[in-house]
C-alpha cells in the first residue's frame, strides 16, 4: 500500500515557469511533510518542509501549498531555472513519534528547458 | 564537511559475496537511519538506530542483511550472499533524535551493483 502517492512522474519547463508537483498521502498520523531534491549520483537533500496547522510555506522560490482537509500537498517553483532540474520527493513522516522513518512518494523527474 | 558521510561510493560484486558499507552521521546525531533507492523509485526505510540500539527493522531488510552501529557514532550495514535483486543505493541519513521535529539530512549513497 503506497502511503504517499506523487504526480506527475515526470515533467519538463520552459525556462521561468512553474512547474507544480502534487502529492497525497493517506496516514493522518502523519506530522511532517519534507520534499528532497536530488541530482544524479547524490542523496537527497532536503528542500523545504510543512507542519499540518500550516497551509502555506515559502522558502526562495520554493513554496509548499497543504490541505490537510483533502489530504494534499504540493510544491511550487517559482521562476524556475535550468540549474533546478533534478528529481523532487515528497514525503511524510511522524516526525516526533519513537518511528519516525520518512515515507517517500516515488519522485518526480523535472526538466527545465533553458 | 560535517555532513553525513558514506564509503564506499561505489560497489560491484559478484553474486554470492558478503559486503559491507560505512556510514559516519553528523557529529552529535543519535538517530541514524538505513534506506535502500531502487533506480527510478524514491528510498526505503529499511531500518534505525538510537544512539547503539537498533529499534525498527524494515519487512525489506530479510535474514541477509545486518546492521550494527556498535558505539553509537558510525554504523555499518552488511549483505551476506548478495542476490542481483540488492543492486541499488543504499542511502544512510542522521538527525538529532531529540526535541522537535527530526529533520533527517542524507548522505551520498553507495551504489551497490551486484553481477
Amino acid at each position: 500500500q503506497q502511503q504517499v502517492k506523487q504526480s506527475p512522474q515526470s515533467l519538463i519547463v520552459q525556462k521561468g515557469g512553474i512547474p507544480i508537483i502534487n502529492c497525497a498521502y493517506e496516514n493522518t498520523a502523519f506530522d511532517y511533510f519534507p520534499w528532497y531534491q536530488q541530482f544524479p549520483g547524490k542523496g537527497p537533500a532536503l528542500l523545504i518542509a510543512i507542519r499540518p496547522d500550516v497551509s502555506e510555506k515559502k522558502e526562495g522560490r520554493f513554496t509548499i501549498s497543504f490541505n490537510k482537509s483533502a489530504k494534499q500537498f504540493s510544491l511550487h517553483i517559482m521562476d524556475s531555472q535550468p540549474g533546478d532540474s533534478a528529481t523532487y520527493f515528497c514525503a511524510a513522516s511522524r516526525s516526533m513519534n519513537r518511528d519516525d522513518k520518512i515515507i517517500f512518494g516515488k519522485g518526480t523527474r523535472l526538466h527545465i528547458l533553458p | 564537511d560535517t555532513g553525513v558521510s558514506q564509503n564506499p561510493r561505489h560497489k560491484i560484486t559478484k553474486r554470492g559475496q558478503n559486503v559491507t558499507f560505512r556510514c559516519d552521521p553528523i557529529s552529535e546525531h543519535n538517530r541514524l537511519y538505513w534506506y535502500r533507492q531502487t533506480l527510478g523509485q524514491g528510498p526505503e526505510f529499511l531500518t534505525y538506530f538510537q544512539n547503539e540500539a537498533q529499534l525498527e527493522k524494515s519487512r525489506l531488510l530479510s535474514d541477509r542483511f545486518s546492521a550494527e552501529r556498535p558505539k553509537g557514532s558510525f554504523s555499518t550495514l552488511e549483505i551476506q550472499r548478495t542476490e542481483q535483486g540488492d543492486s541499488a543505493m543504499y542511502l544512510c541519513a542522521s538527525s538529532p533524535g531529540q526535541g522537535g521535529i527530526r529533520t533527517q539530512y542524507f548522505g551520498p549513497g553507495t551504489r551497490l551493483l551486484v553481477l
